[in-house]
């Protein structure tokens, strides 16, 4: 059976720290693994796509990894605007529409 | 540009009662999703539509009946809802291309009483 699973489940840094989220899963034939931000009281918001072990994508603070069992969001030089909820998610190779989330982790960055 | 939109936001029912949740999106997609999101379990799909016309049960299916009513919506259907039913409802839509994405609606709170 699929499963992701996210790391720490809560982080607070100090504005400017820098750190890294984790996010593990177990799929038999990786086609796409997601990462999205949740807002409190919102829907998920798309970051990334990373469909290949080496891969990585930047956008702004953060940037994704990609290795054959684990994804890293990293996140430079926070701002109180990063404070969010981010998932995890991973889609199989084999046609079926289901994607499998992680239950996130929650930031906090403190002014 | 809306994007997804659901309504309503909130909703309260009380056992047995029966409700739909609306979901519309104005980007052309053909595939449309709804799911439910708990806390502690992450998101989980309840019914799919890959596009207008057809519709396939996801992970978590029982309790709910979908309408793939034309391109642009899709709804979900709890026709006697139950404690269990209680979580935050979530309507997305898909993009294939460069880089695969989906888009969600800004969610809707149920609560079963």
């Amino acid at each position: 059976e699929d499963q992701v699973t996210q790391s720490p489940e809560a982080l607070r840094l100090q504005e400017g720290e820098s750190s890294s989220l984790n996010c593990s899963y177990t799929v038999s034939g990786l086609r796409g693994l997601f990462w999205y931000r949740q807002d409190p009281g919102k829907g998920p918001e798309f970051l990334f796509t990373l469909y290949s072990a080496g891969e990585e994508k930047e956008k702004e603070r953060l940037k994704a990894t990609l290795t054959k069992k684990e994804s890293f969001l990293h996140i430079t030089a926070p701002k109180p605007e990063d404070s969010a909820t981010y998932l995890c998610a991973v889609h199989k190779r084999g046609g079926n529409e289901k994607l499998t989330f992680g239950t996130g982790t929650r930031l906090t960055i403190i002014p | 540009n809306a994007g997804v939109t659901q309504t309503p936001k909130f909703q309260v029912l009380k056992t047995g009662q029966s409700m739909t949740l609306q979901c519309a999106q104005d980007m052309n997609h053909n595939s449309m999703y709804w799911y439910r999101q708990d806390p502690g379990m992450g998101l989980r799909l309840i019914y799919y539509s890959a596009s207008e016309g057809t519709t396939d049960k996801g992970e978590v299916p029982n309790g709910y009946n979908v309408s793939r009513l034309n391109k642009r919506e899709f709804s979900l259907r709890l026709e006697s809802a139950a404690p269990s039913q209680t979580s935050v409802y979530f309507c997305a839509s898909r993009v294939r291309g460069v880089e695969e994405k989906l888009f969600f609606g800004s969610g809707t709170q149920l609560s079963v009483l």
